[in-house]
């Protein structure tokens, strides 16, 4: 498995302001994801950050909100700027895992979330 | 309407309950089913996952697929205190995961 982590715990924000979430994970990883996590909604992904490629956007969710840097293959961050209230959020580093034993289903770990507060 | 639909609680049950969890899902694409468990201040963390319709058991958990009806569910026997937590189904299509809102589950000592 692998261990994630995130820094950031939490942090309150004005609007307005931008804050970037680090995520270190301690193995190397192909592929790195960025979800957001709000108040009883669903997981819900933001982006697919692969080193060396620009990262892939889901739908809802564009480059000039959502920055993402991927220097490494154990480093990544994601900034939310220009904050308004509605980002408040827990946004949540994940990493793929191995092929599971039945083949084709990669378990994904996740980092502890940046609780995110915009006031 | 949401691909993966899941009441989201609260639900409360006392020490021993069996629990049961549930998930329905409208994209006939999906292919794996997963349980993932998130306590307070955690991220997620998988739990169980199946492929075909059916049971599959693991301790006191049991996961149960019912791709005819689009219908997925989560037994715990014997519930435990330490298994207050939120559970989240999630299923797998074009390599992506899509999660229900999650289930909040709190067993009383």
């Amino acid at each position: 498995s692998a261990v994630i982590s995130q820094k950031p715990s939490r942090d309150i924000c004005q609007r307005g302001t931008s804050l970037t979430i680090q995520c270190q994970v301690d193995s190397q990883v192909t592929m790195m994801f960025w979800y957001r996590q709000q108040p009883g909604q669903s997981l819900t992904l933001i982006a697919t950050a692969n080193q060396g490629s620009e990262a892939t956007y889901e739908s809802g969710f564009v480059i000039d909100k959502f920055p993402i840097s991927r220097p490494n293959l154990t480093f990544s961050t994601l900034t939310v700027s220009n904050m308004s209230p509605e980002d408040s959020s827990i946004y949540l580093c994940s990493v793929e895992g191995v092929k599971s034993k039945a083949g084709g289903v990669y378990e994904q770990y996740f980092g502890p979330g940046t609780r995110l507060t915009v006031t | 309407q949401k691909e993966v639909e899941q009441d989201p609680g609260p639900l409360s049950v006392p020490e021993g309950a069996i629990v049961s969890l549930n998930c329905t899902y409208s994209n006939s694409a999906f292919q794996y089913f997963m349980w993932y468990r998130q306590y307070s201040r955690k991220g997620p963390e998988l739990l169980m996952y199946t492929y075909s319709s059916g049971n599959k058991e693991d301790g006191r958990f049991t996961a149960q697929v019912d791709k005819s009806s689009k219908y997925i569910s989560l037994f715990i026997r014997d519930s435990q205190p330490s298994d207050s937590a939120t559970y989240l189904c999630a299923m797998i299509a074009g390599g992506k995961l899509i999660f229900g809102q999650g289930t909040e589950l709190s067993v009383k000592p």
